[in-house]
C-alpha cells in the first residue's frame, strides 16, 4: 500500500536552516506530483510547495518563497523540502503528501507528519 | 484565492443531516477544461488530514456515500446525510485552480 514518512523535523533557532526529507514506498513515484502542507499548532492547513512527477515545474506558497525549495530524487522515491532563514512563525507539523496525477492534483494520500520548531 | 468557511463549529446529532459551507473569492471553473477545483478533506482528532472529495462533486475512493459535495463557480457545499459519530473532526476546503494553492480556515464538526 502507498506509504509516505517524513523525517528530518526537530527543533532549530531562528535564521538556521533544517532539511525535510518524505521516503515513499507502495506506488511509482516518478509518475505522481508530490506536496508539502503544514499545520502550526492549532492551526489549520497551509499549502507550502507542489513539485512536478519529473521535478520541472515547482510552485510555493507566499509565506515560504525565495526560503524554502522542493526537490526530489526519484531515484530513491524521495521528497525534499530546504528550509532555509527559519522563523518562529515556520513551526508546525509538516506533512508529505502525493499528489494525484503528474502534476498538483488532489492530495489523495498524507504522511504522518513532522515536526519542526522554531525556537532559540 | 481566499476561501471562507462556515460555520466555524458545527455541532451535530448522530443520524442528522449535516451541511458546510465554502466560499472562494473568485471563481474555481477552470476556463479550458471545465471542471471546478475544490477538494474536501476531514482531519479525525489526532491524525492527518484525509481526503474526501476532489473537484467540487467526485468521492474519493473508500469514502463512505453519505458525504457529497456539490456547487459552482464561488460556492460549494459538503453534505453529509446522516451523521455518524466516526465523522467527527475539522472539515477543510481547498482551491486547485491557482497559485498559491489555498485551504479554507476549517469547520470543526463534533457531536
Amino acid at each position: 500500500q502507498v506509504q509516505v514518512v517524513e523525517s528530518g523535523g526537530g527543533v532549530v533557532q531562528p535564521g538556521r536552516s533544517l532539511r525535510l526529507s518524505c521516503s515513499t514506498s507502495g506506488f511509482d513515484f516518478s509518475t505522481s506530483g508530490m506536496h508539502w502542507v503544514r499545520q502550526a499548532p492549532g492551526r489549520g492547513l497551509e499549502w507550502v510547495a507542489v513539485i512536478f512527477h519529473d521535478g520541472s515545474k515547482k510552485f510555493y506558497g507566499d509565506s515560504v518563497k525565495g526560503r524554502f525549495a522542493i526537490s526530489r530524487d526519484n531515484s530513491k522515491n524521495t521528497l525534499h523540502l530546504q528550509m532555509n532563514s527559519l522563523r518562529a512563525e515556520d513551526t508546525a507539523i509538516y506533512y508529505c503528501a502525493r499528489a494525484a496525477g503528474f502534476s498538483y492534483g488532489h492530495i489523495d494520500h498524507w504522511g504522518q507528519g513532522t515536526l519542526v520548531t522554531v525556537s532559540s | 484565492i481566499v476561501m471562507t468557511q462556515t460555520p466555524l463549529s458545527l455541532p451535530v446529532t448522530p443520524g442528522e443531516p449535516a451541511s458546510i459551507s465554502c466560499k472562494s473569492s473568485q471563481s474555481l471553473l477552470h476556463s479550458e477544461d471545465g471542471f471546478t477545483y475544490l477538494d474536501w478533506y476531514l482531519q479525525k482528532p489526532g491524525q492527518s488530514p484525509q481526503l474526501l472529495i476532489y473537484r467540487t462533486s467526485y468521492r474519493a475512493s473508500g469514502v463512505p456515500d453519505r458525504f457529497s459535495g456539490s456547487g459552482s463557480g464561488t460556492d460549494f457545499t459538503l453534505t453529509i446525510t446522516r451523521v455518524e459519530a466516526e465523522d467527527v473532526g475539522i472539515y477543510y476546503c481547498m482551491q486547485r485552480l491557482e497559485f498559491p494553492l489555498t485551504f479554507g480556515g476549517g469547520t470543526k464538526v463534533d457531536i
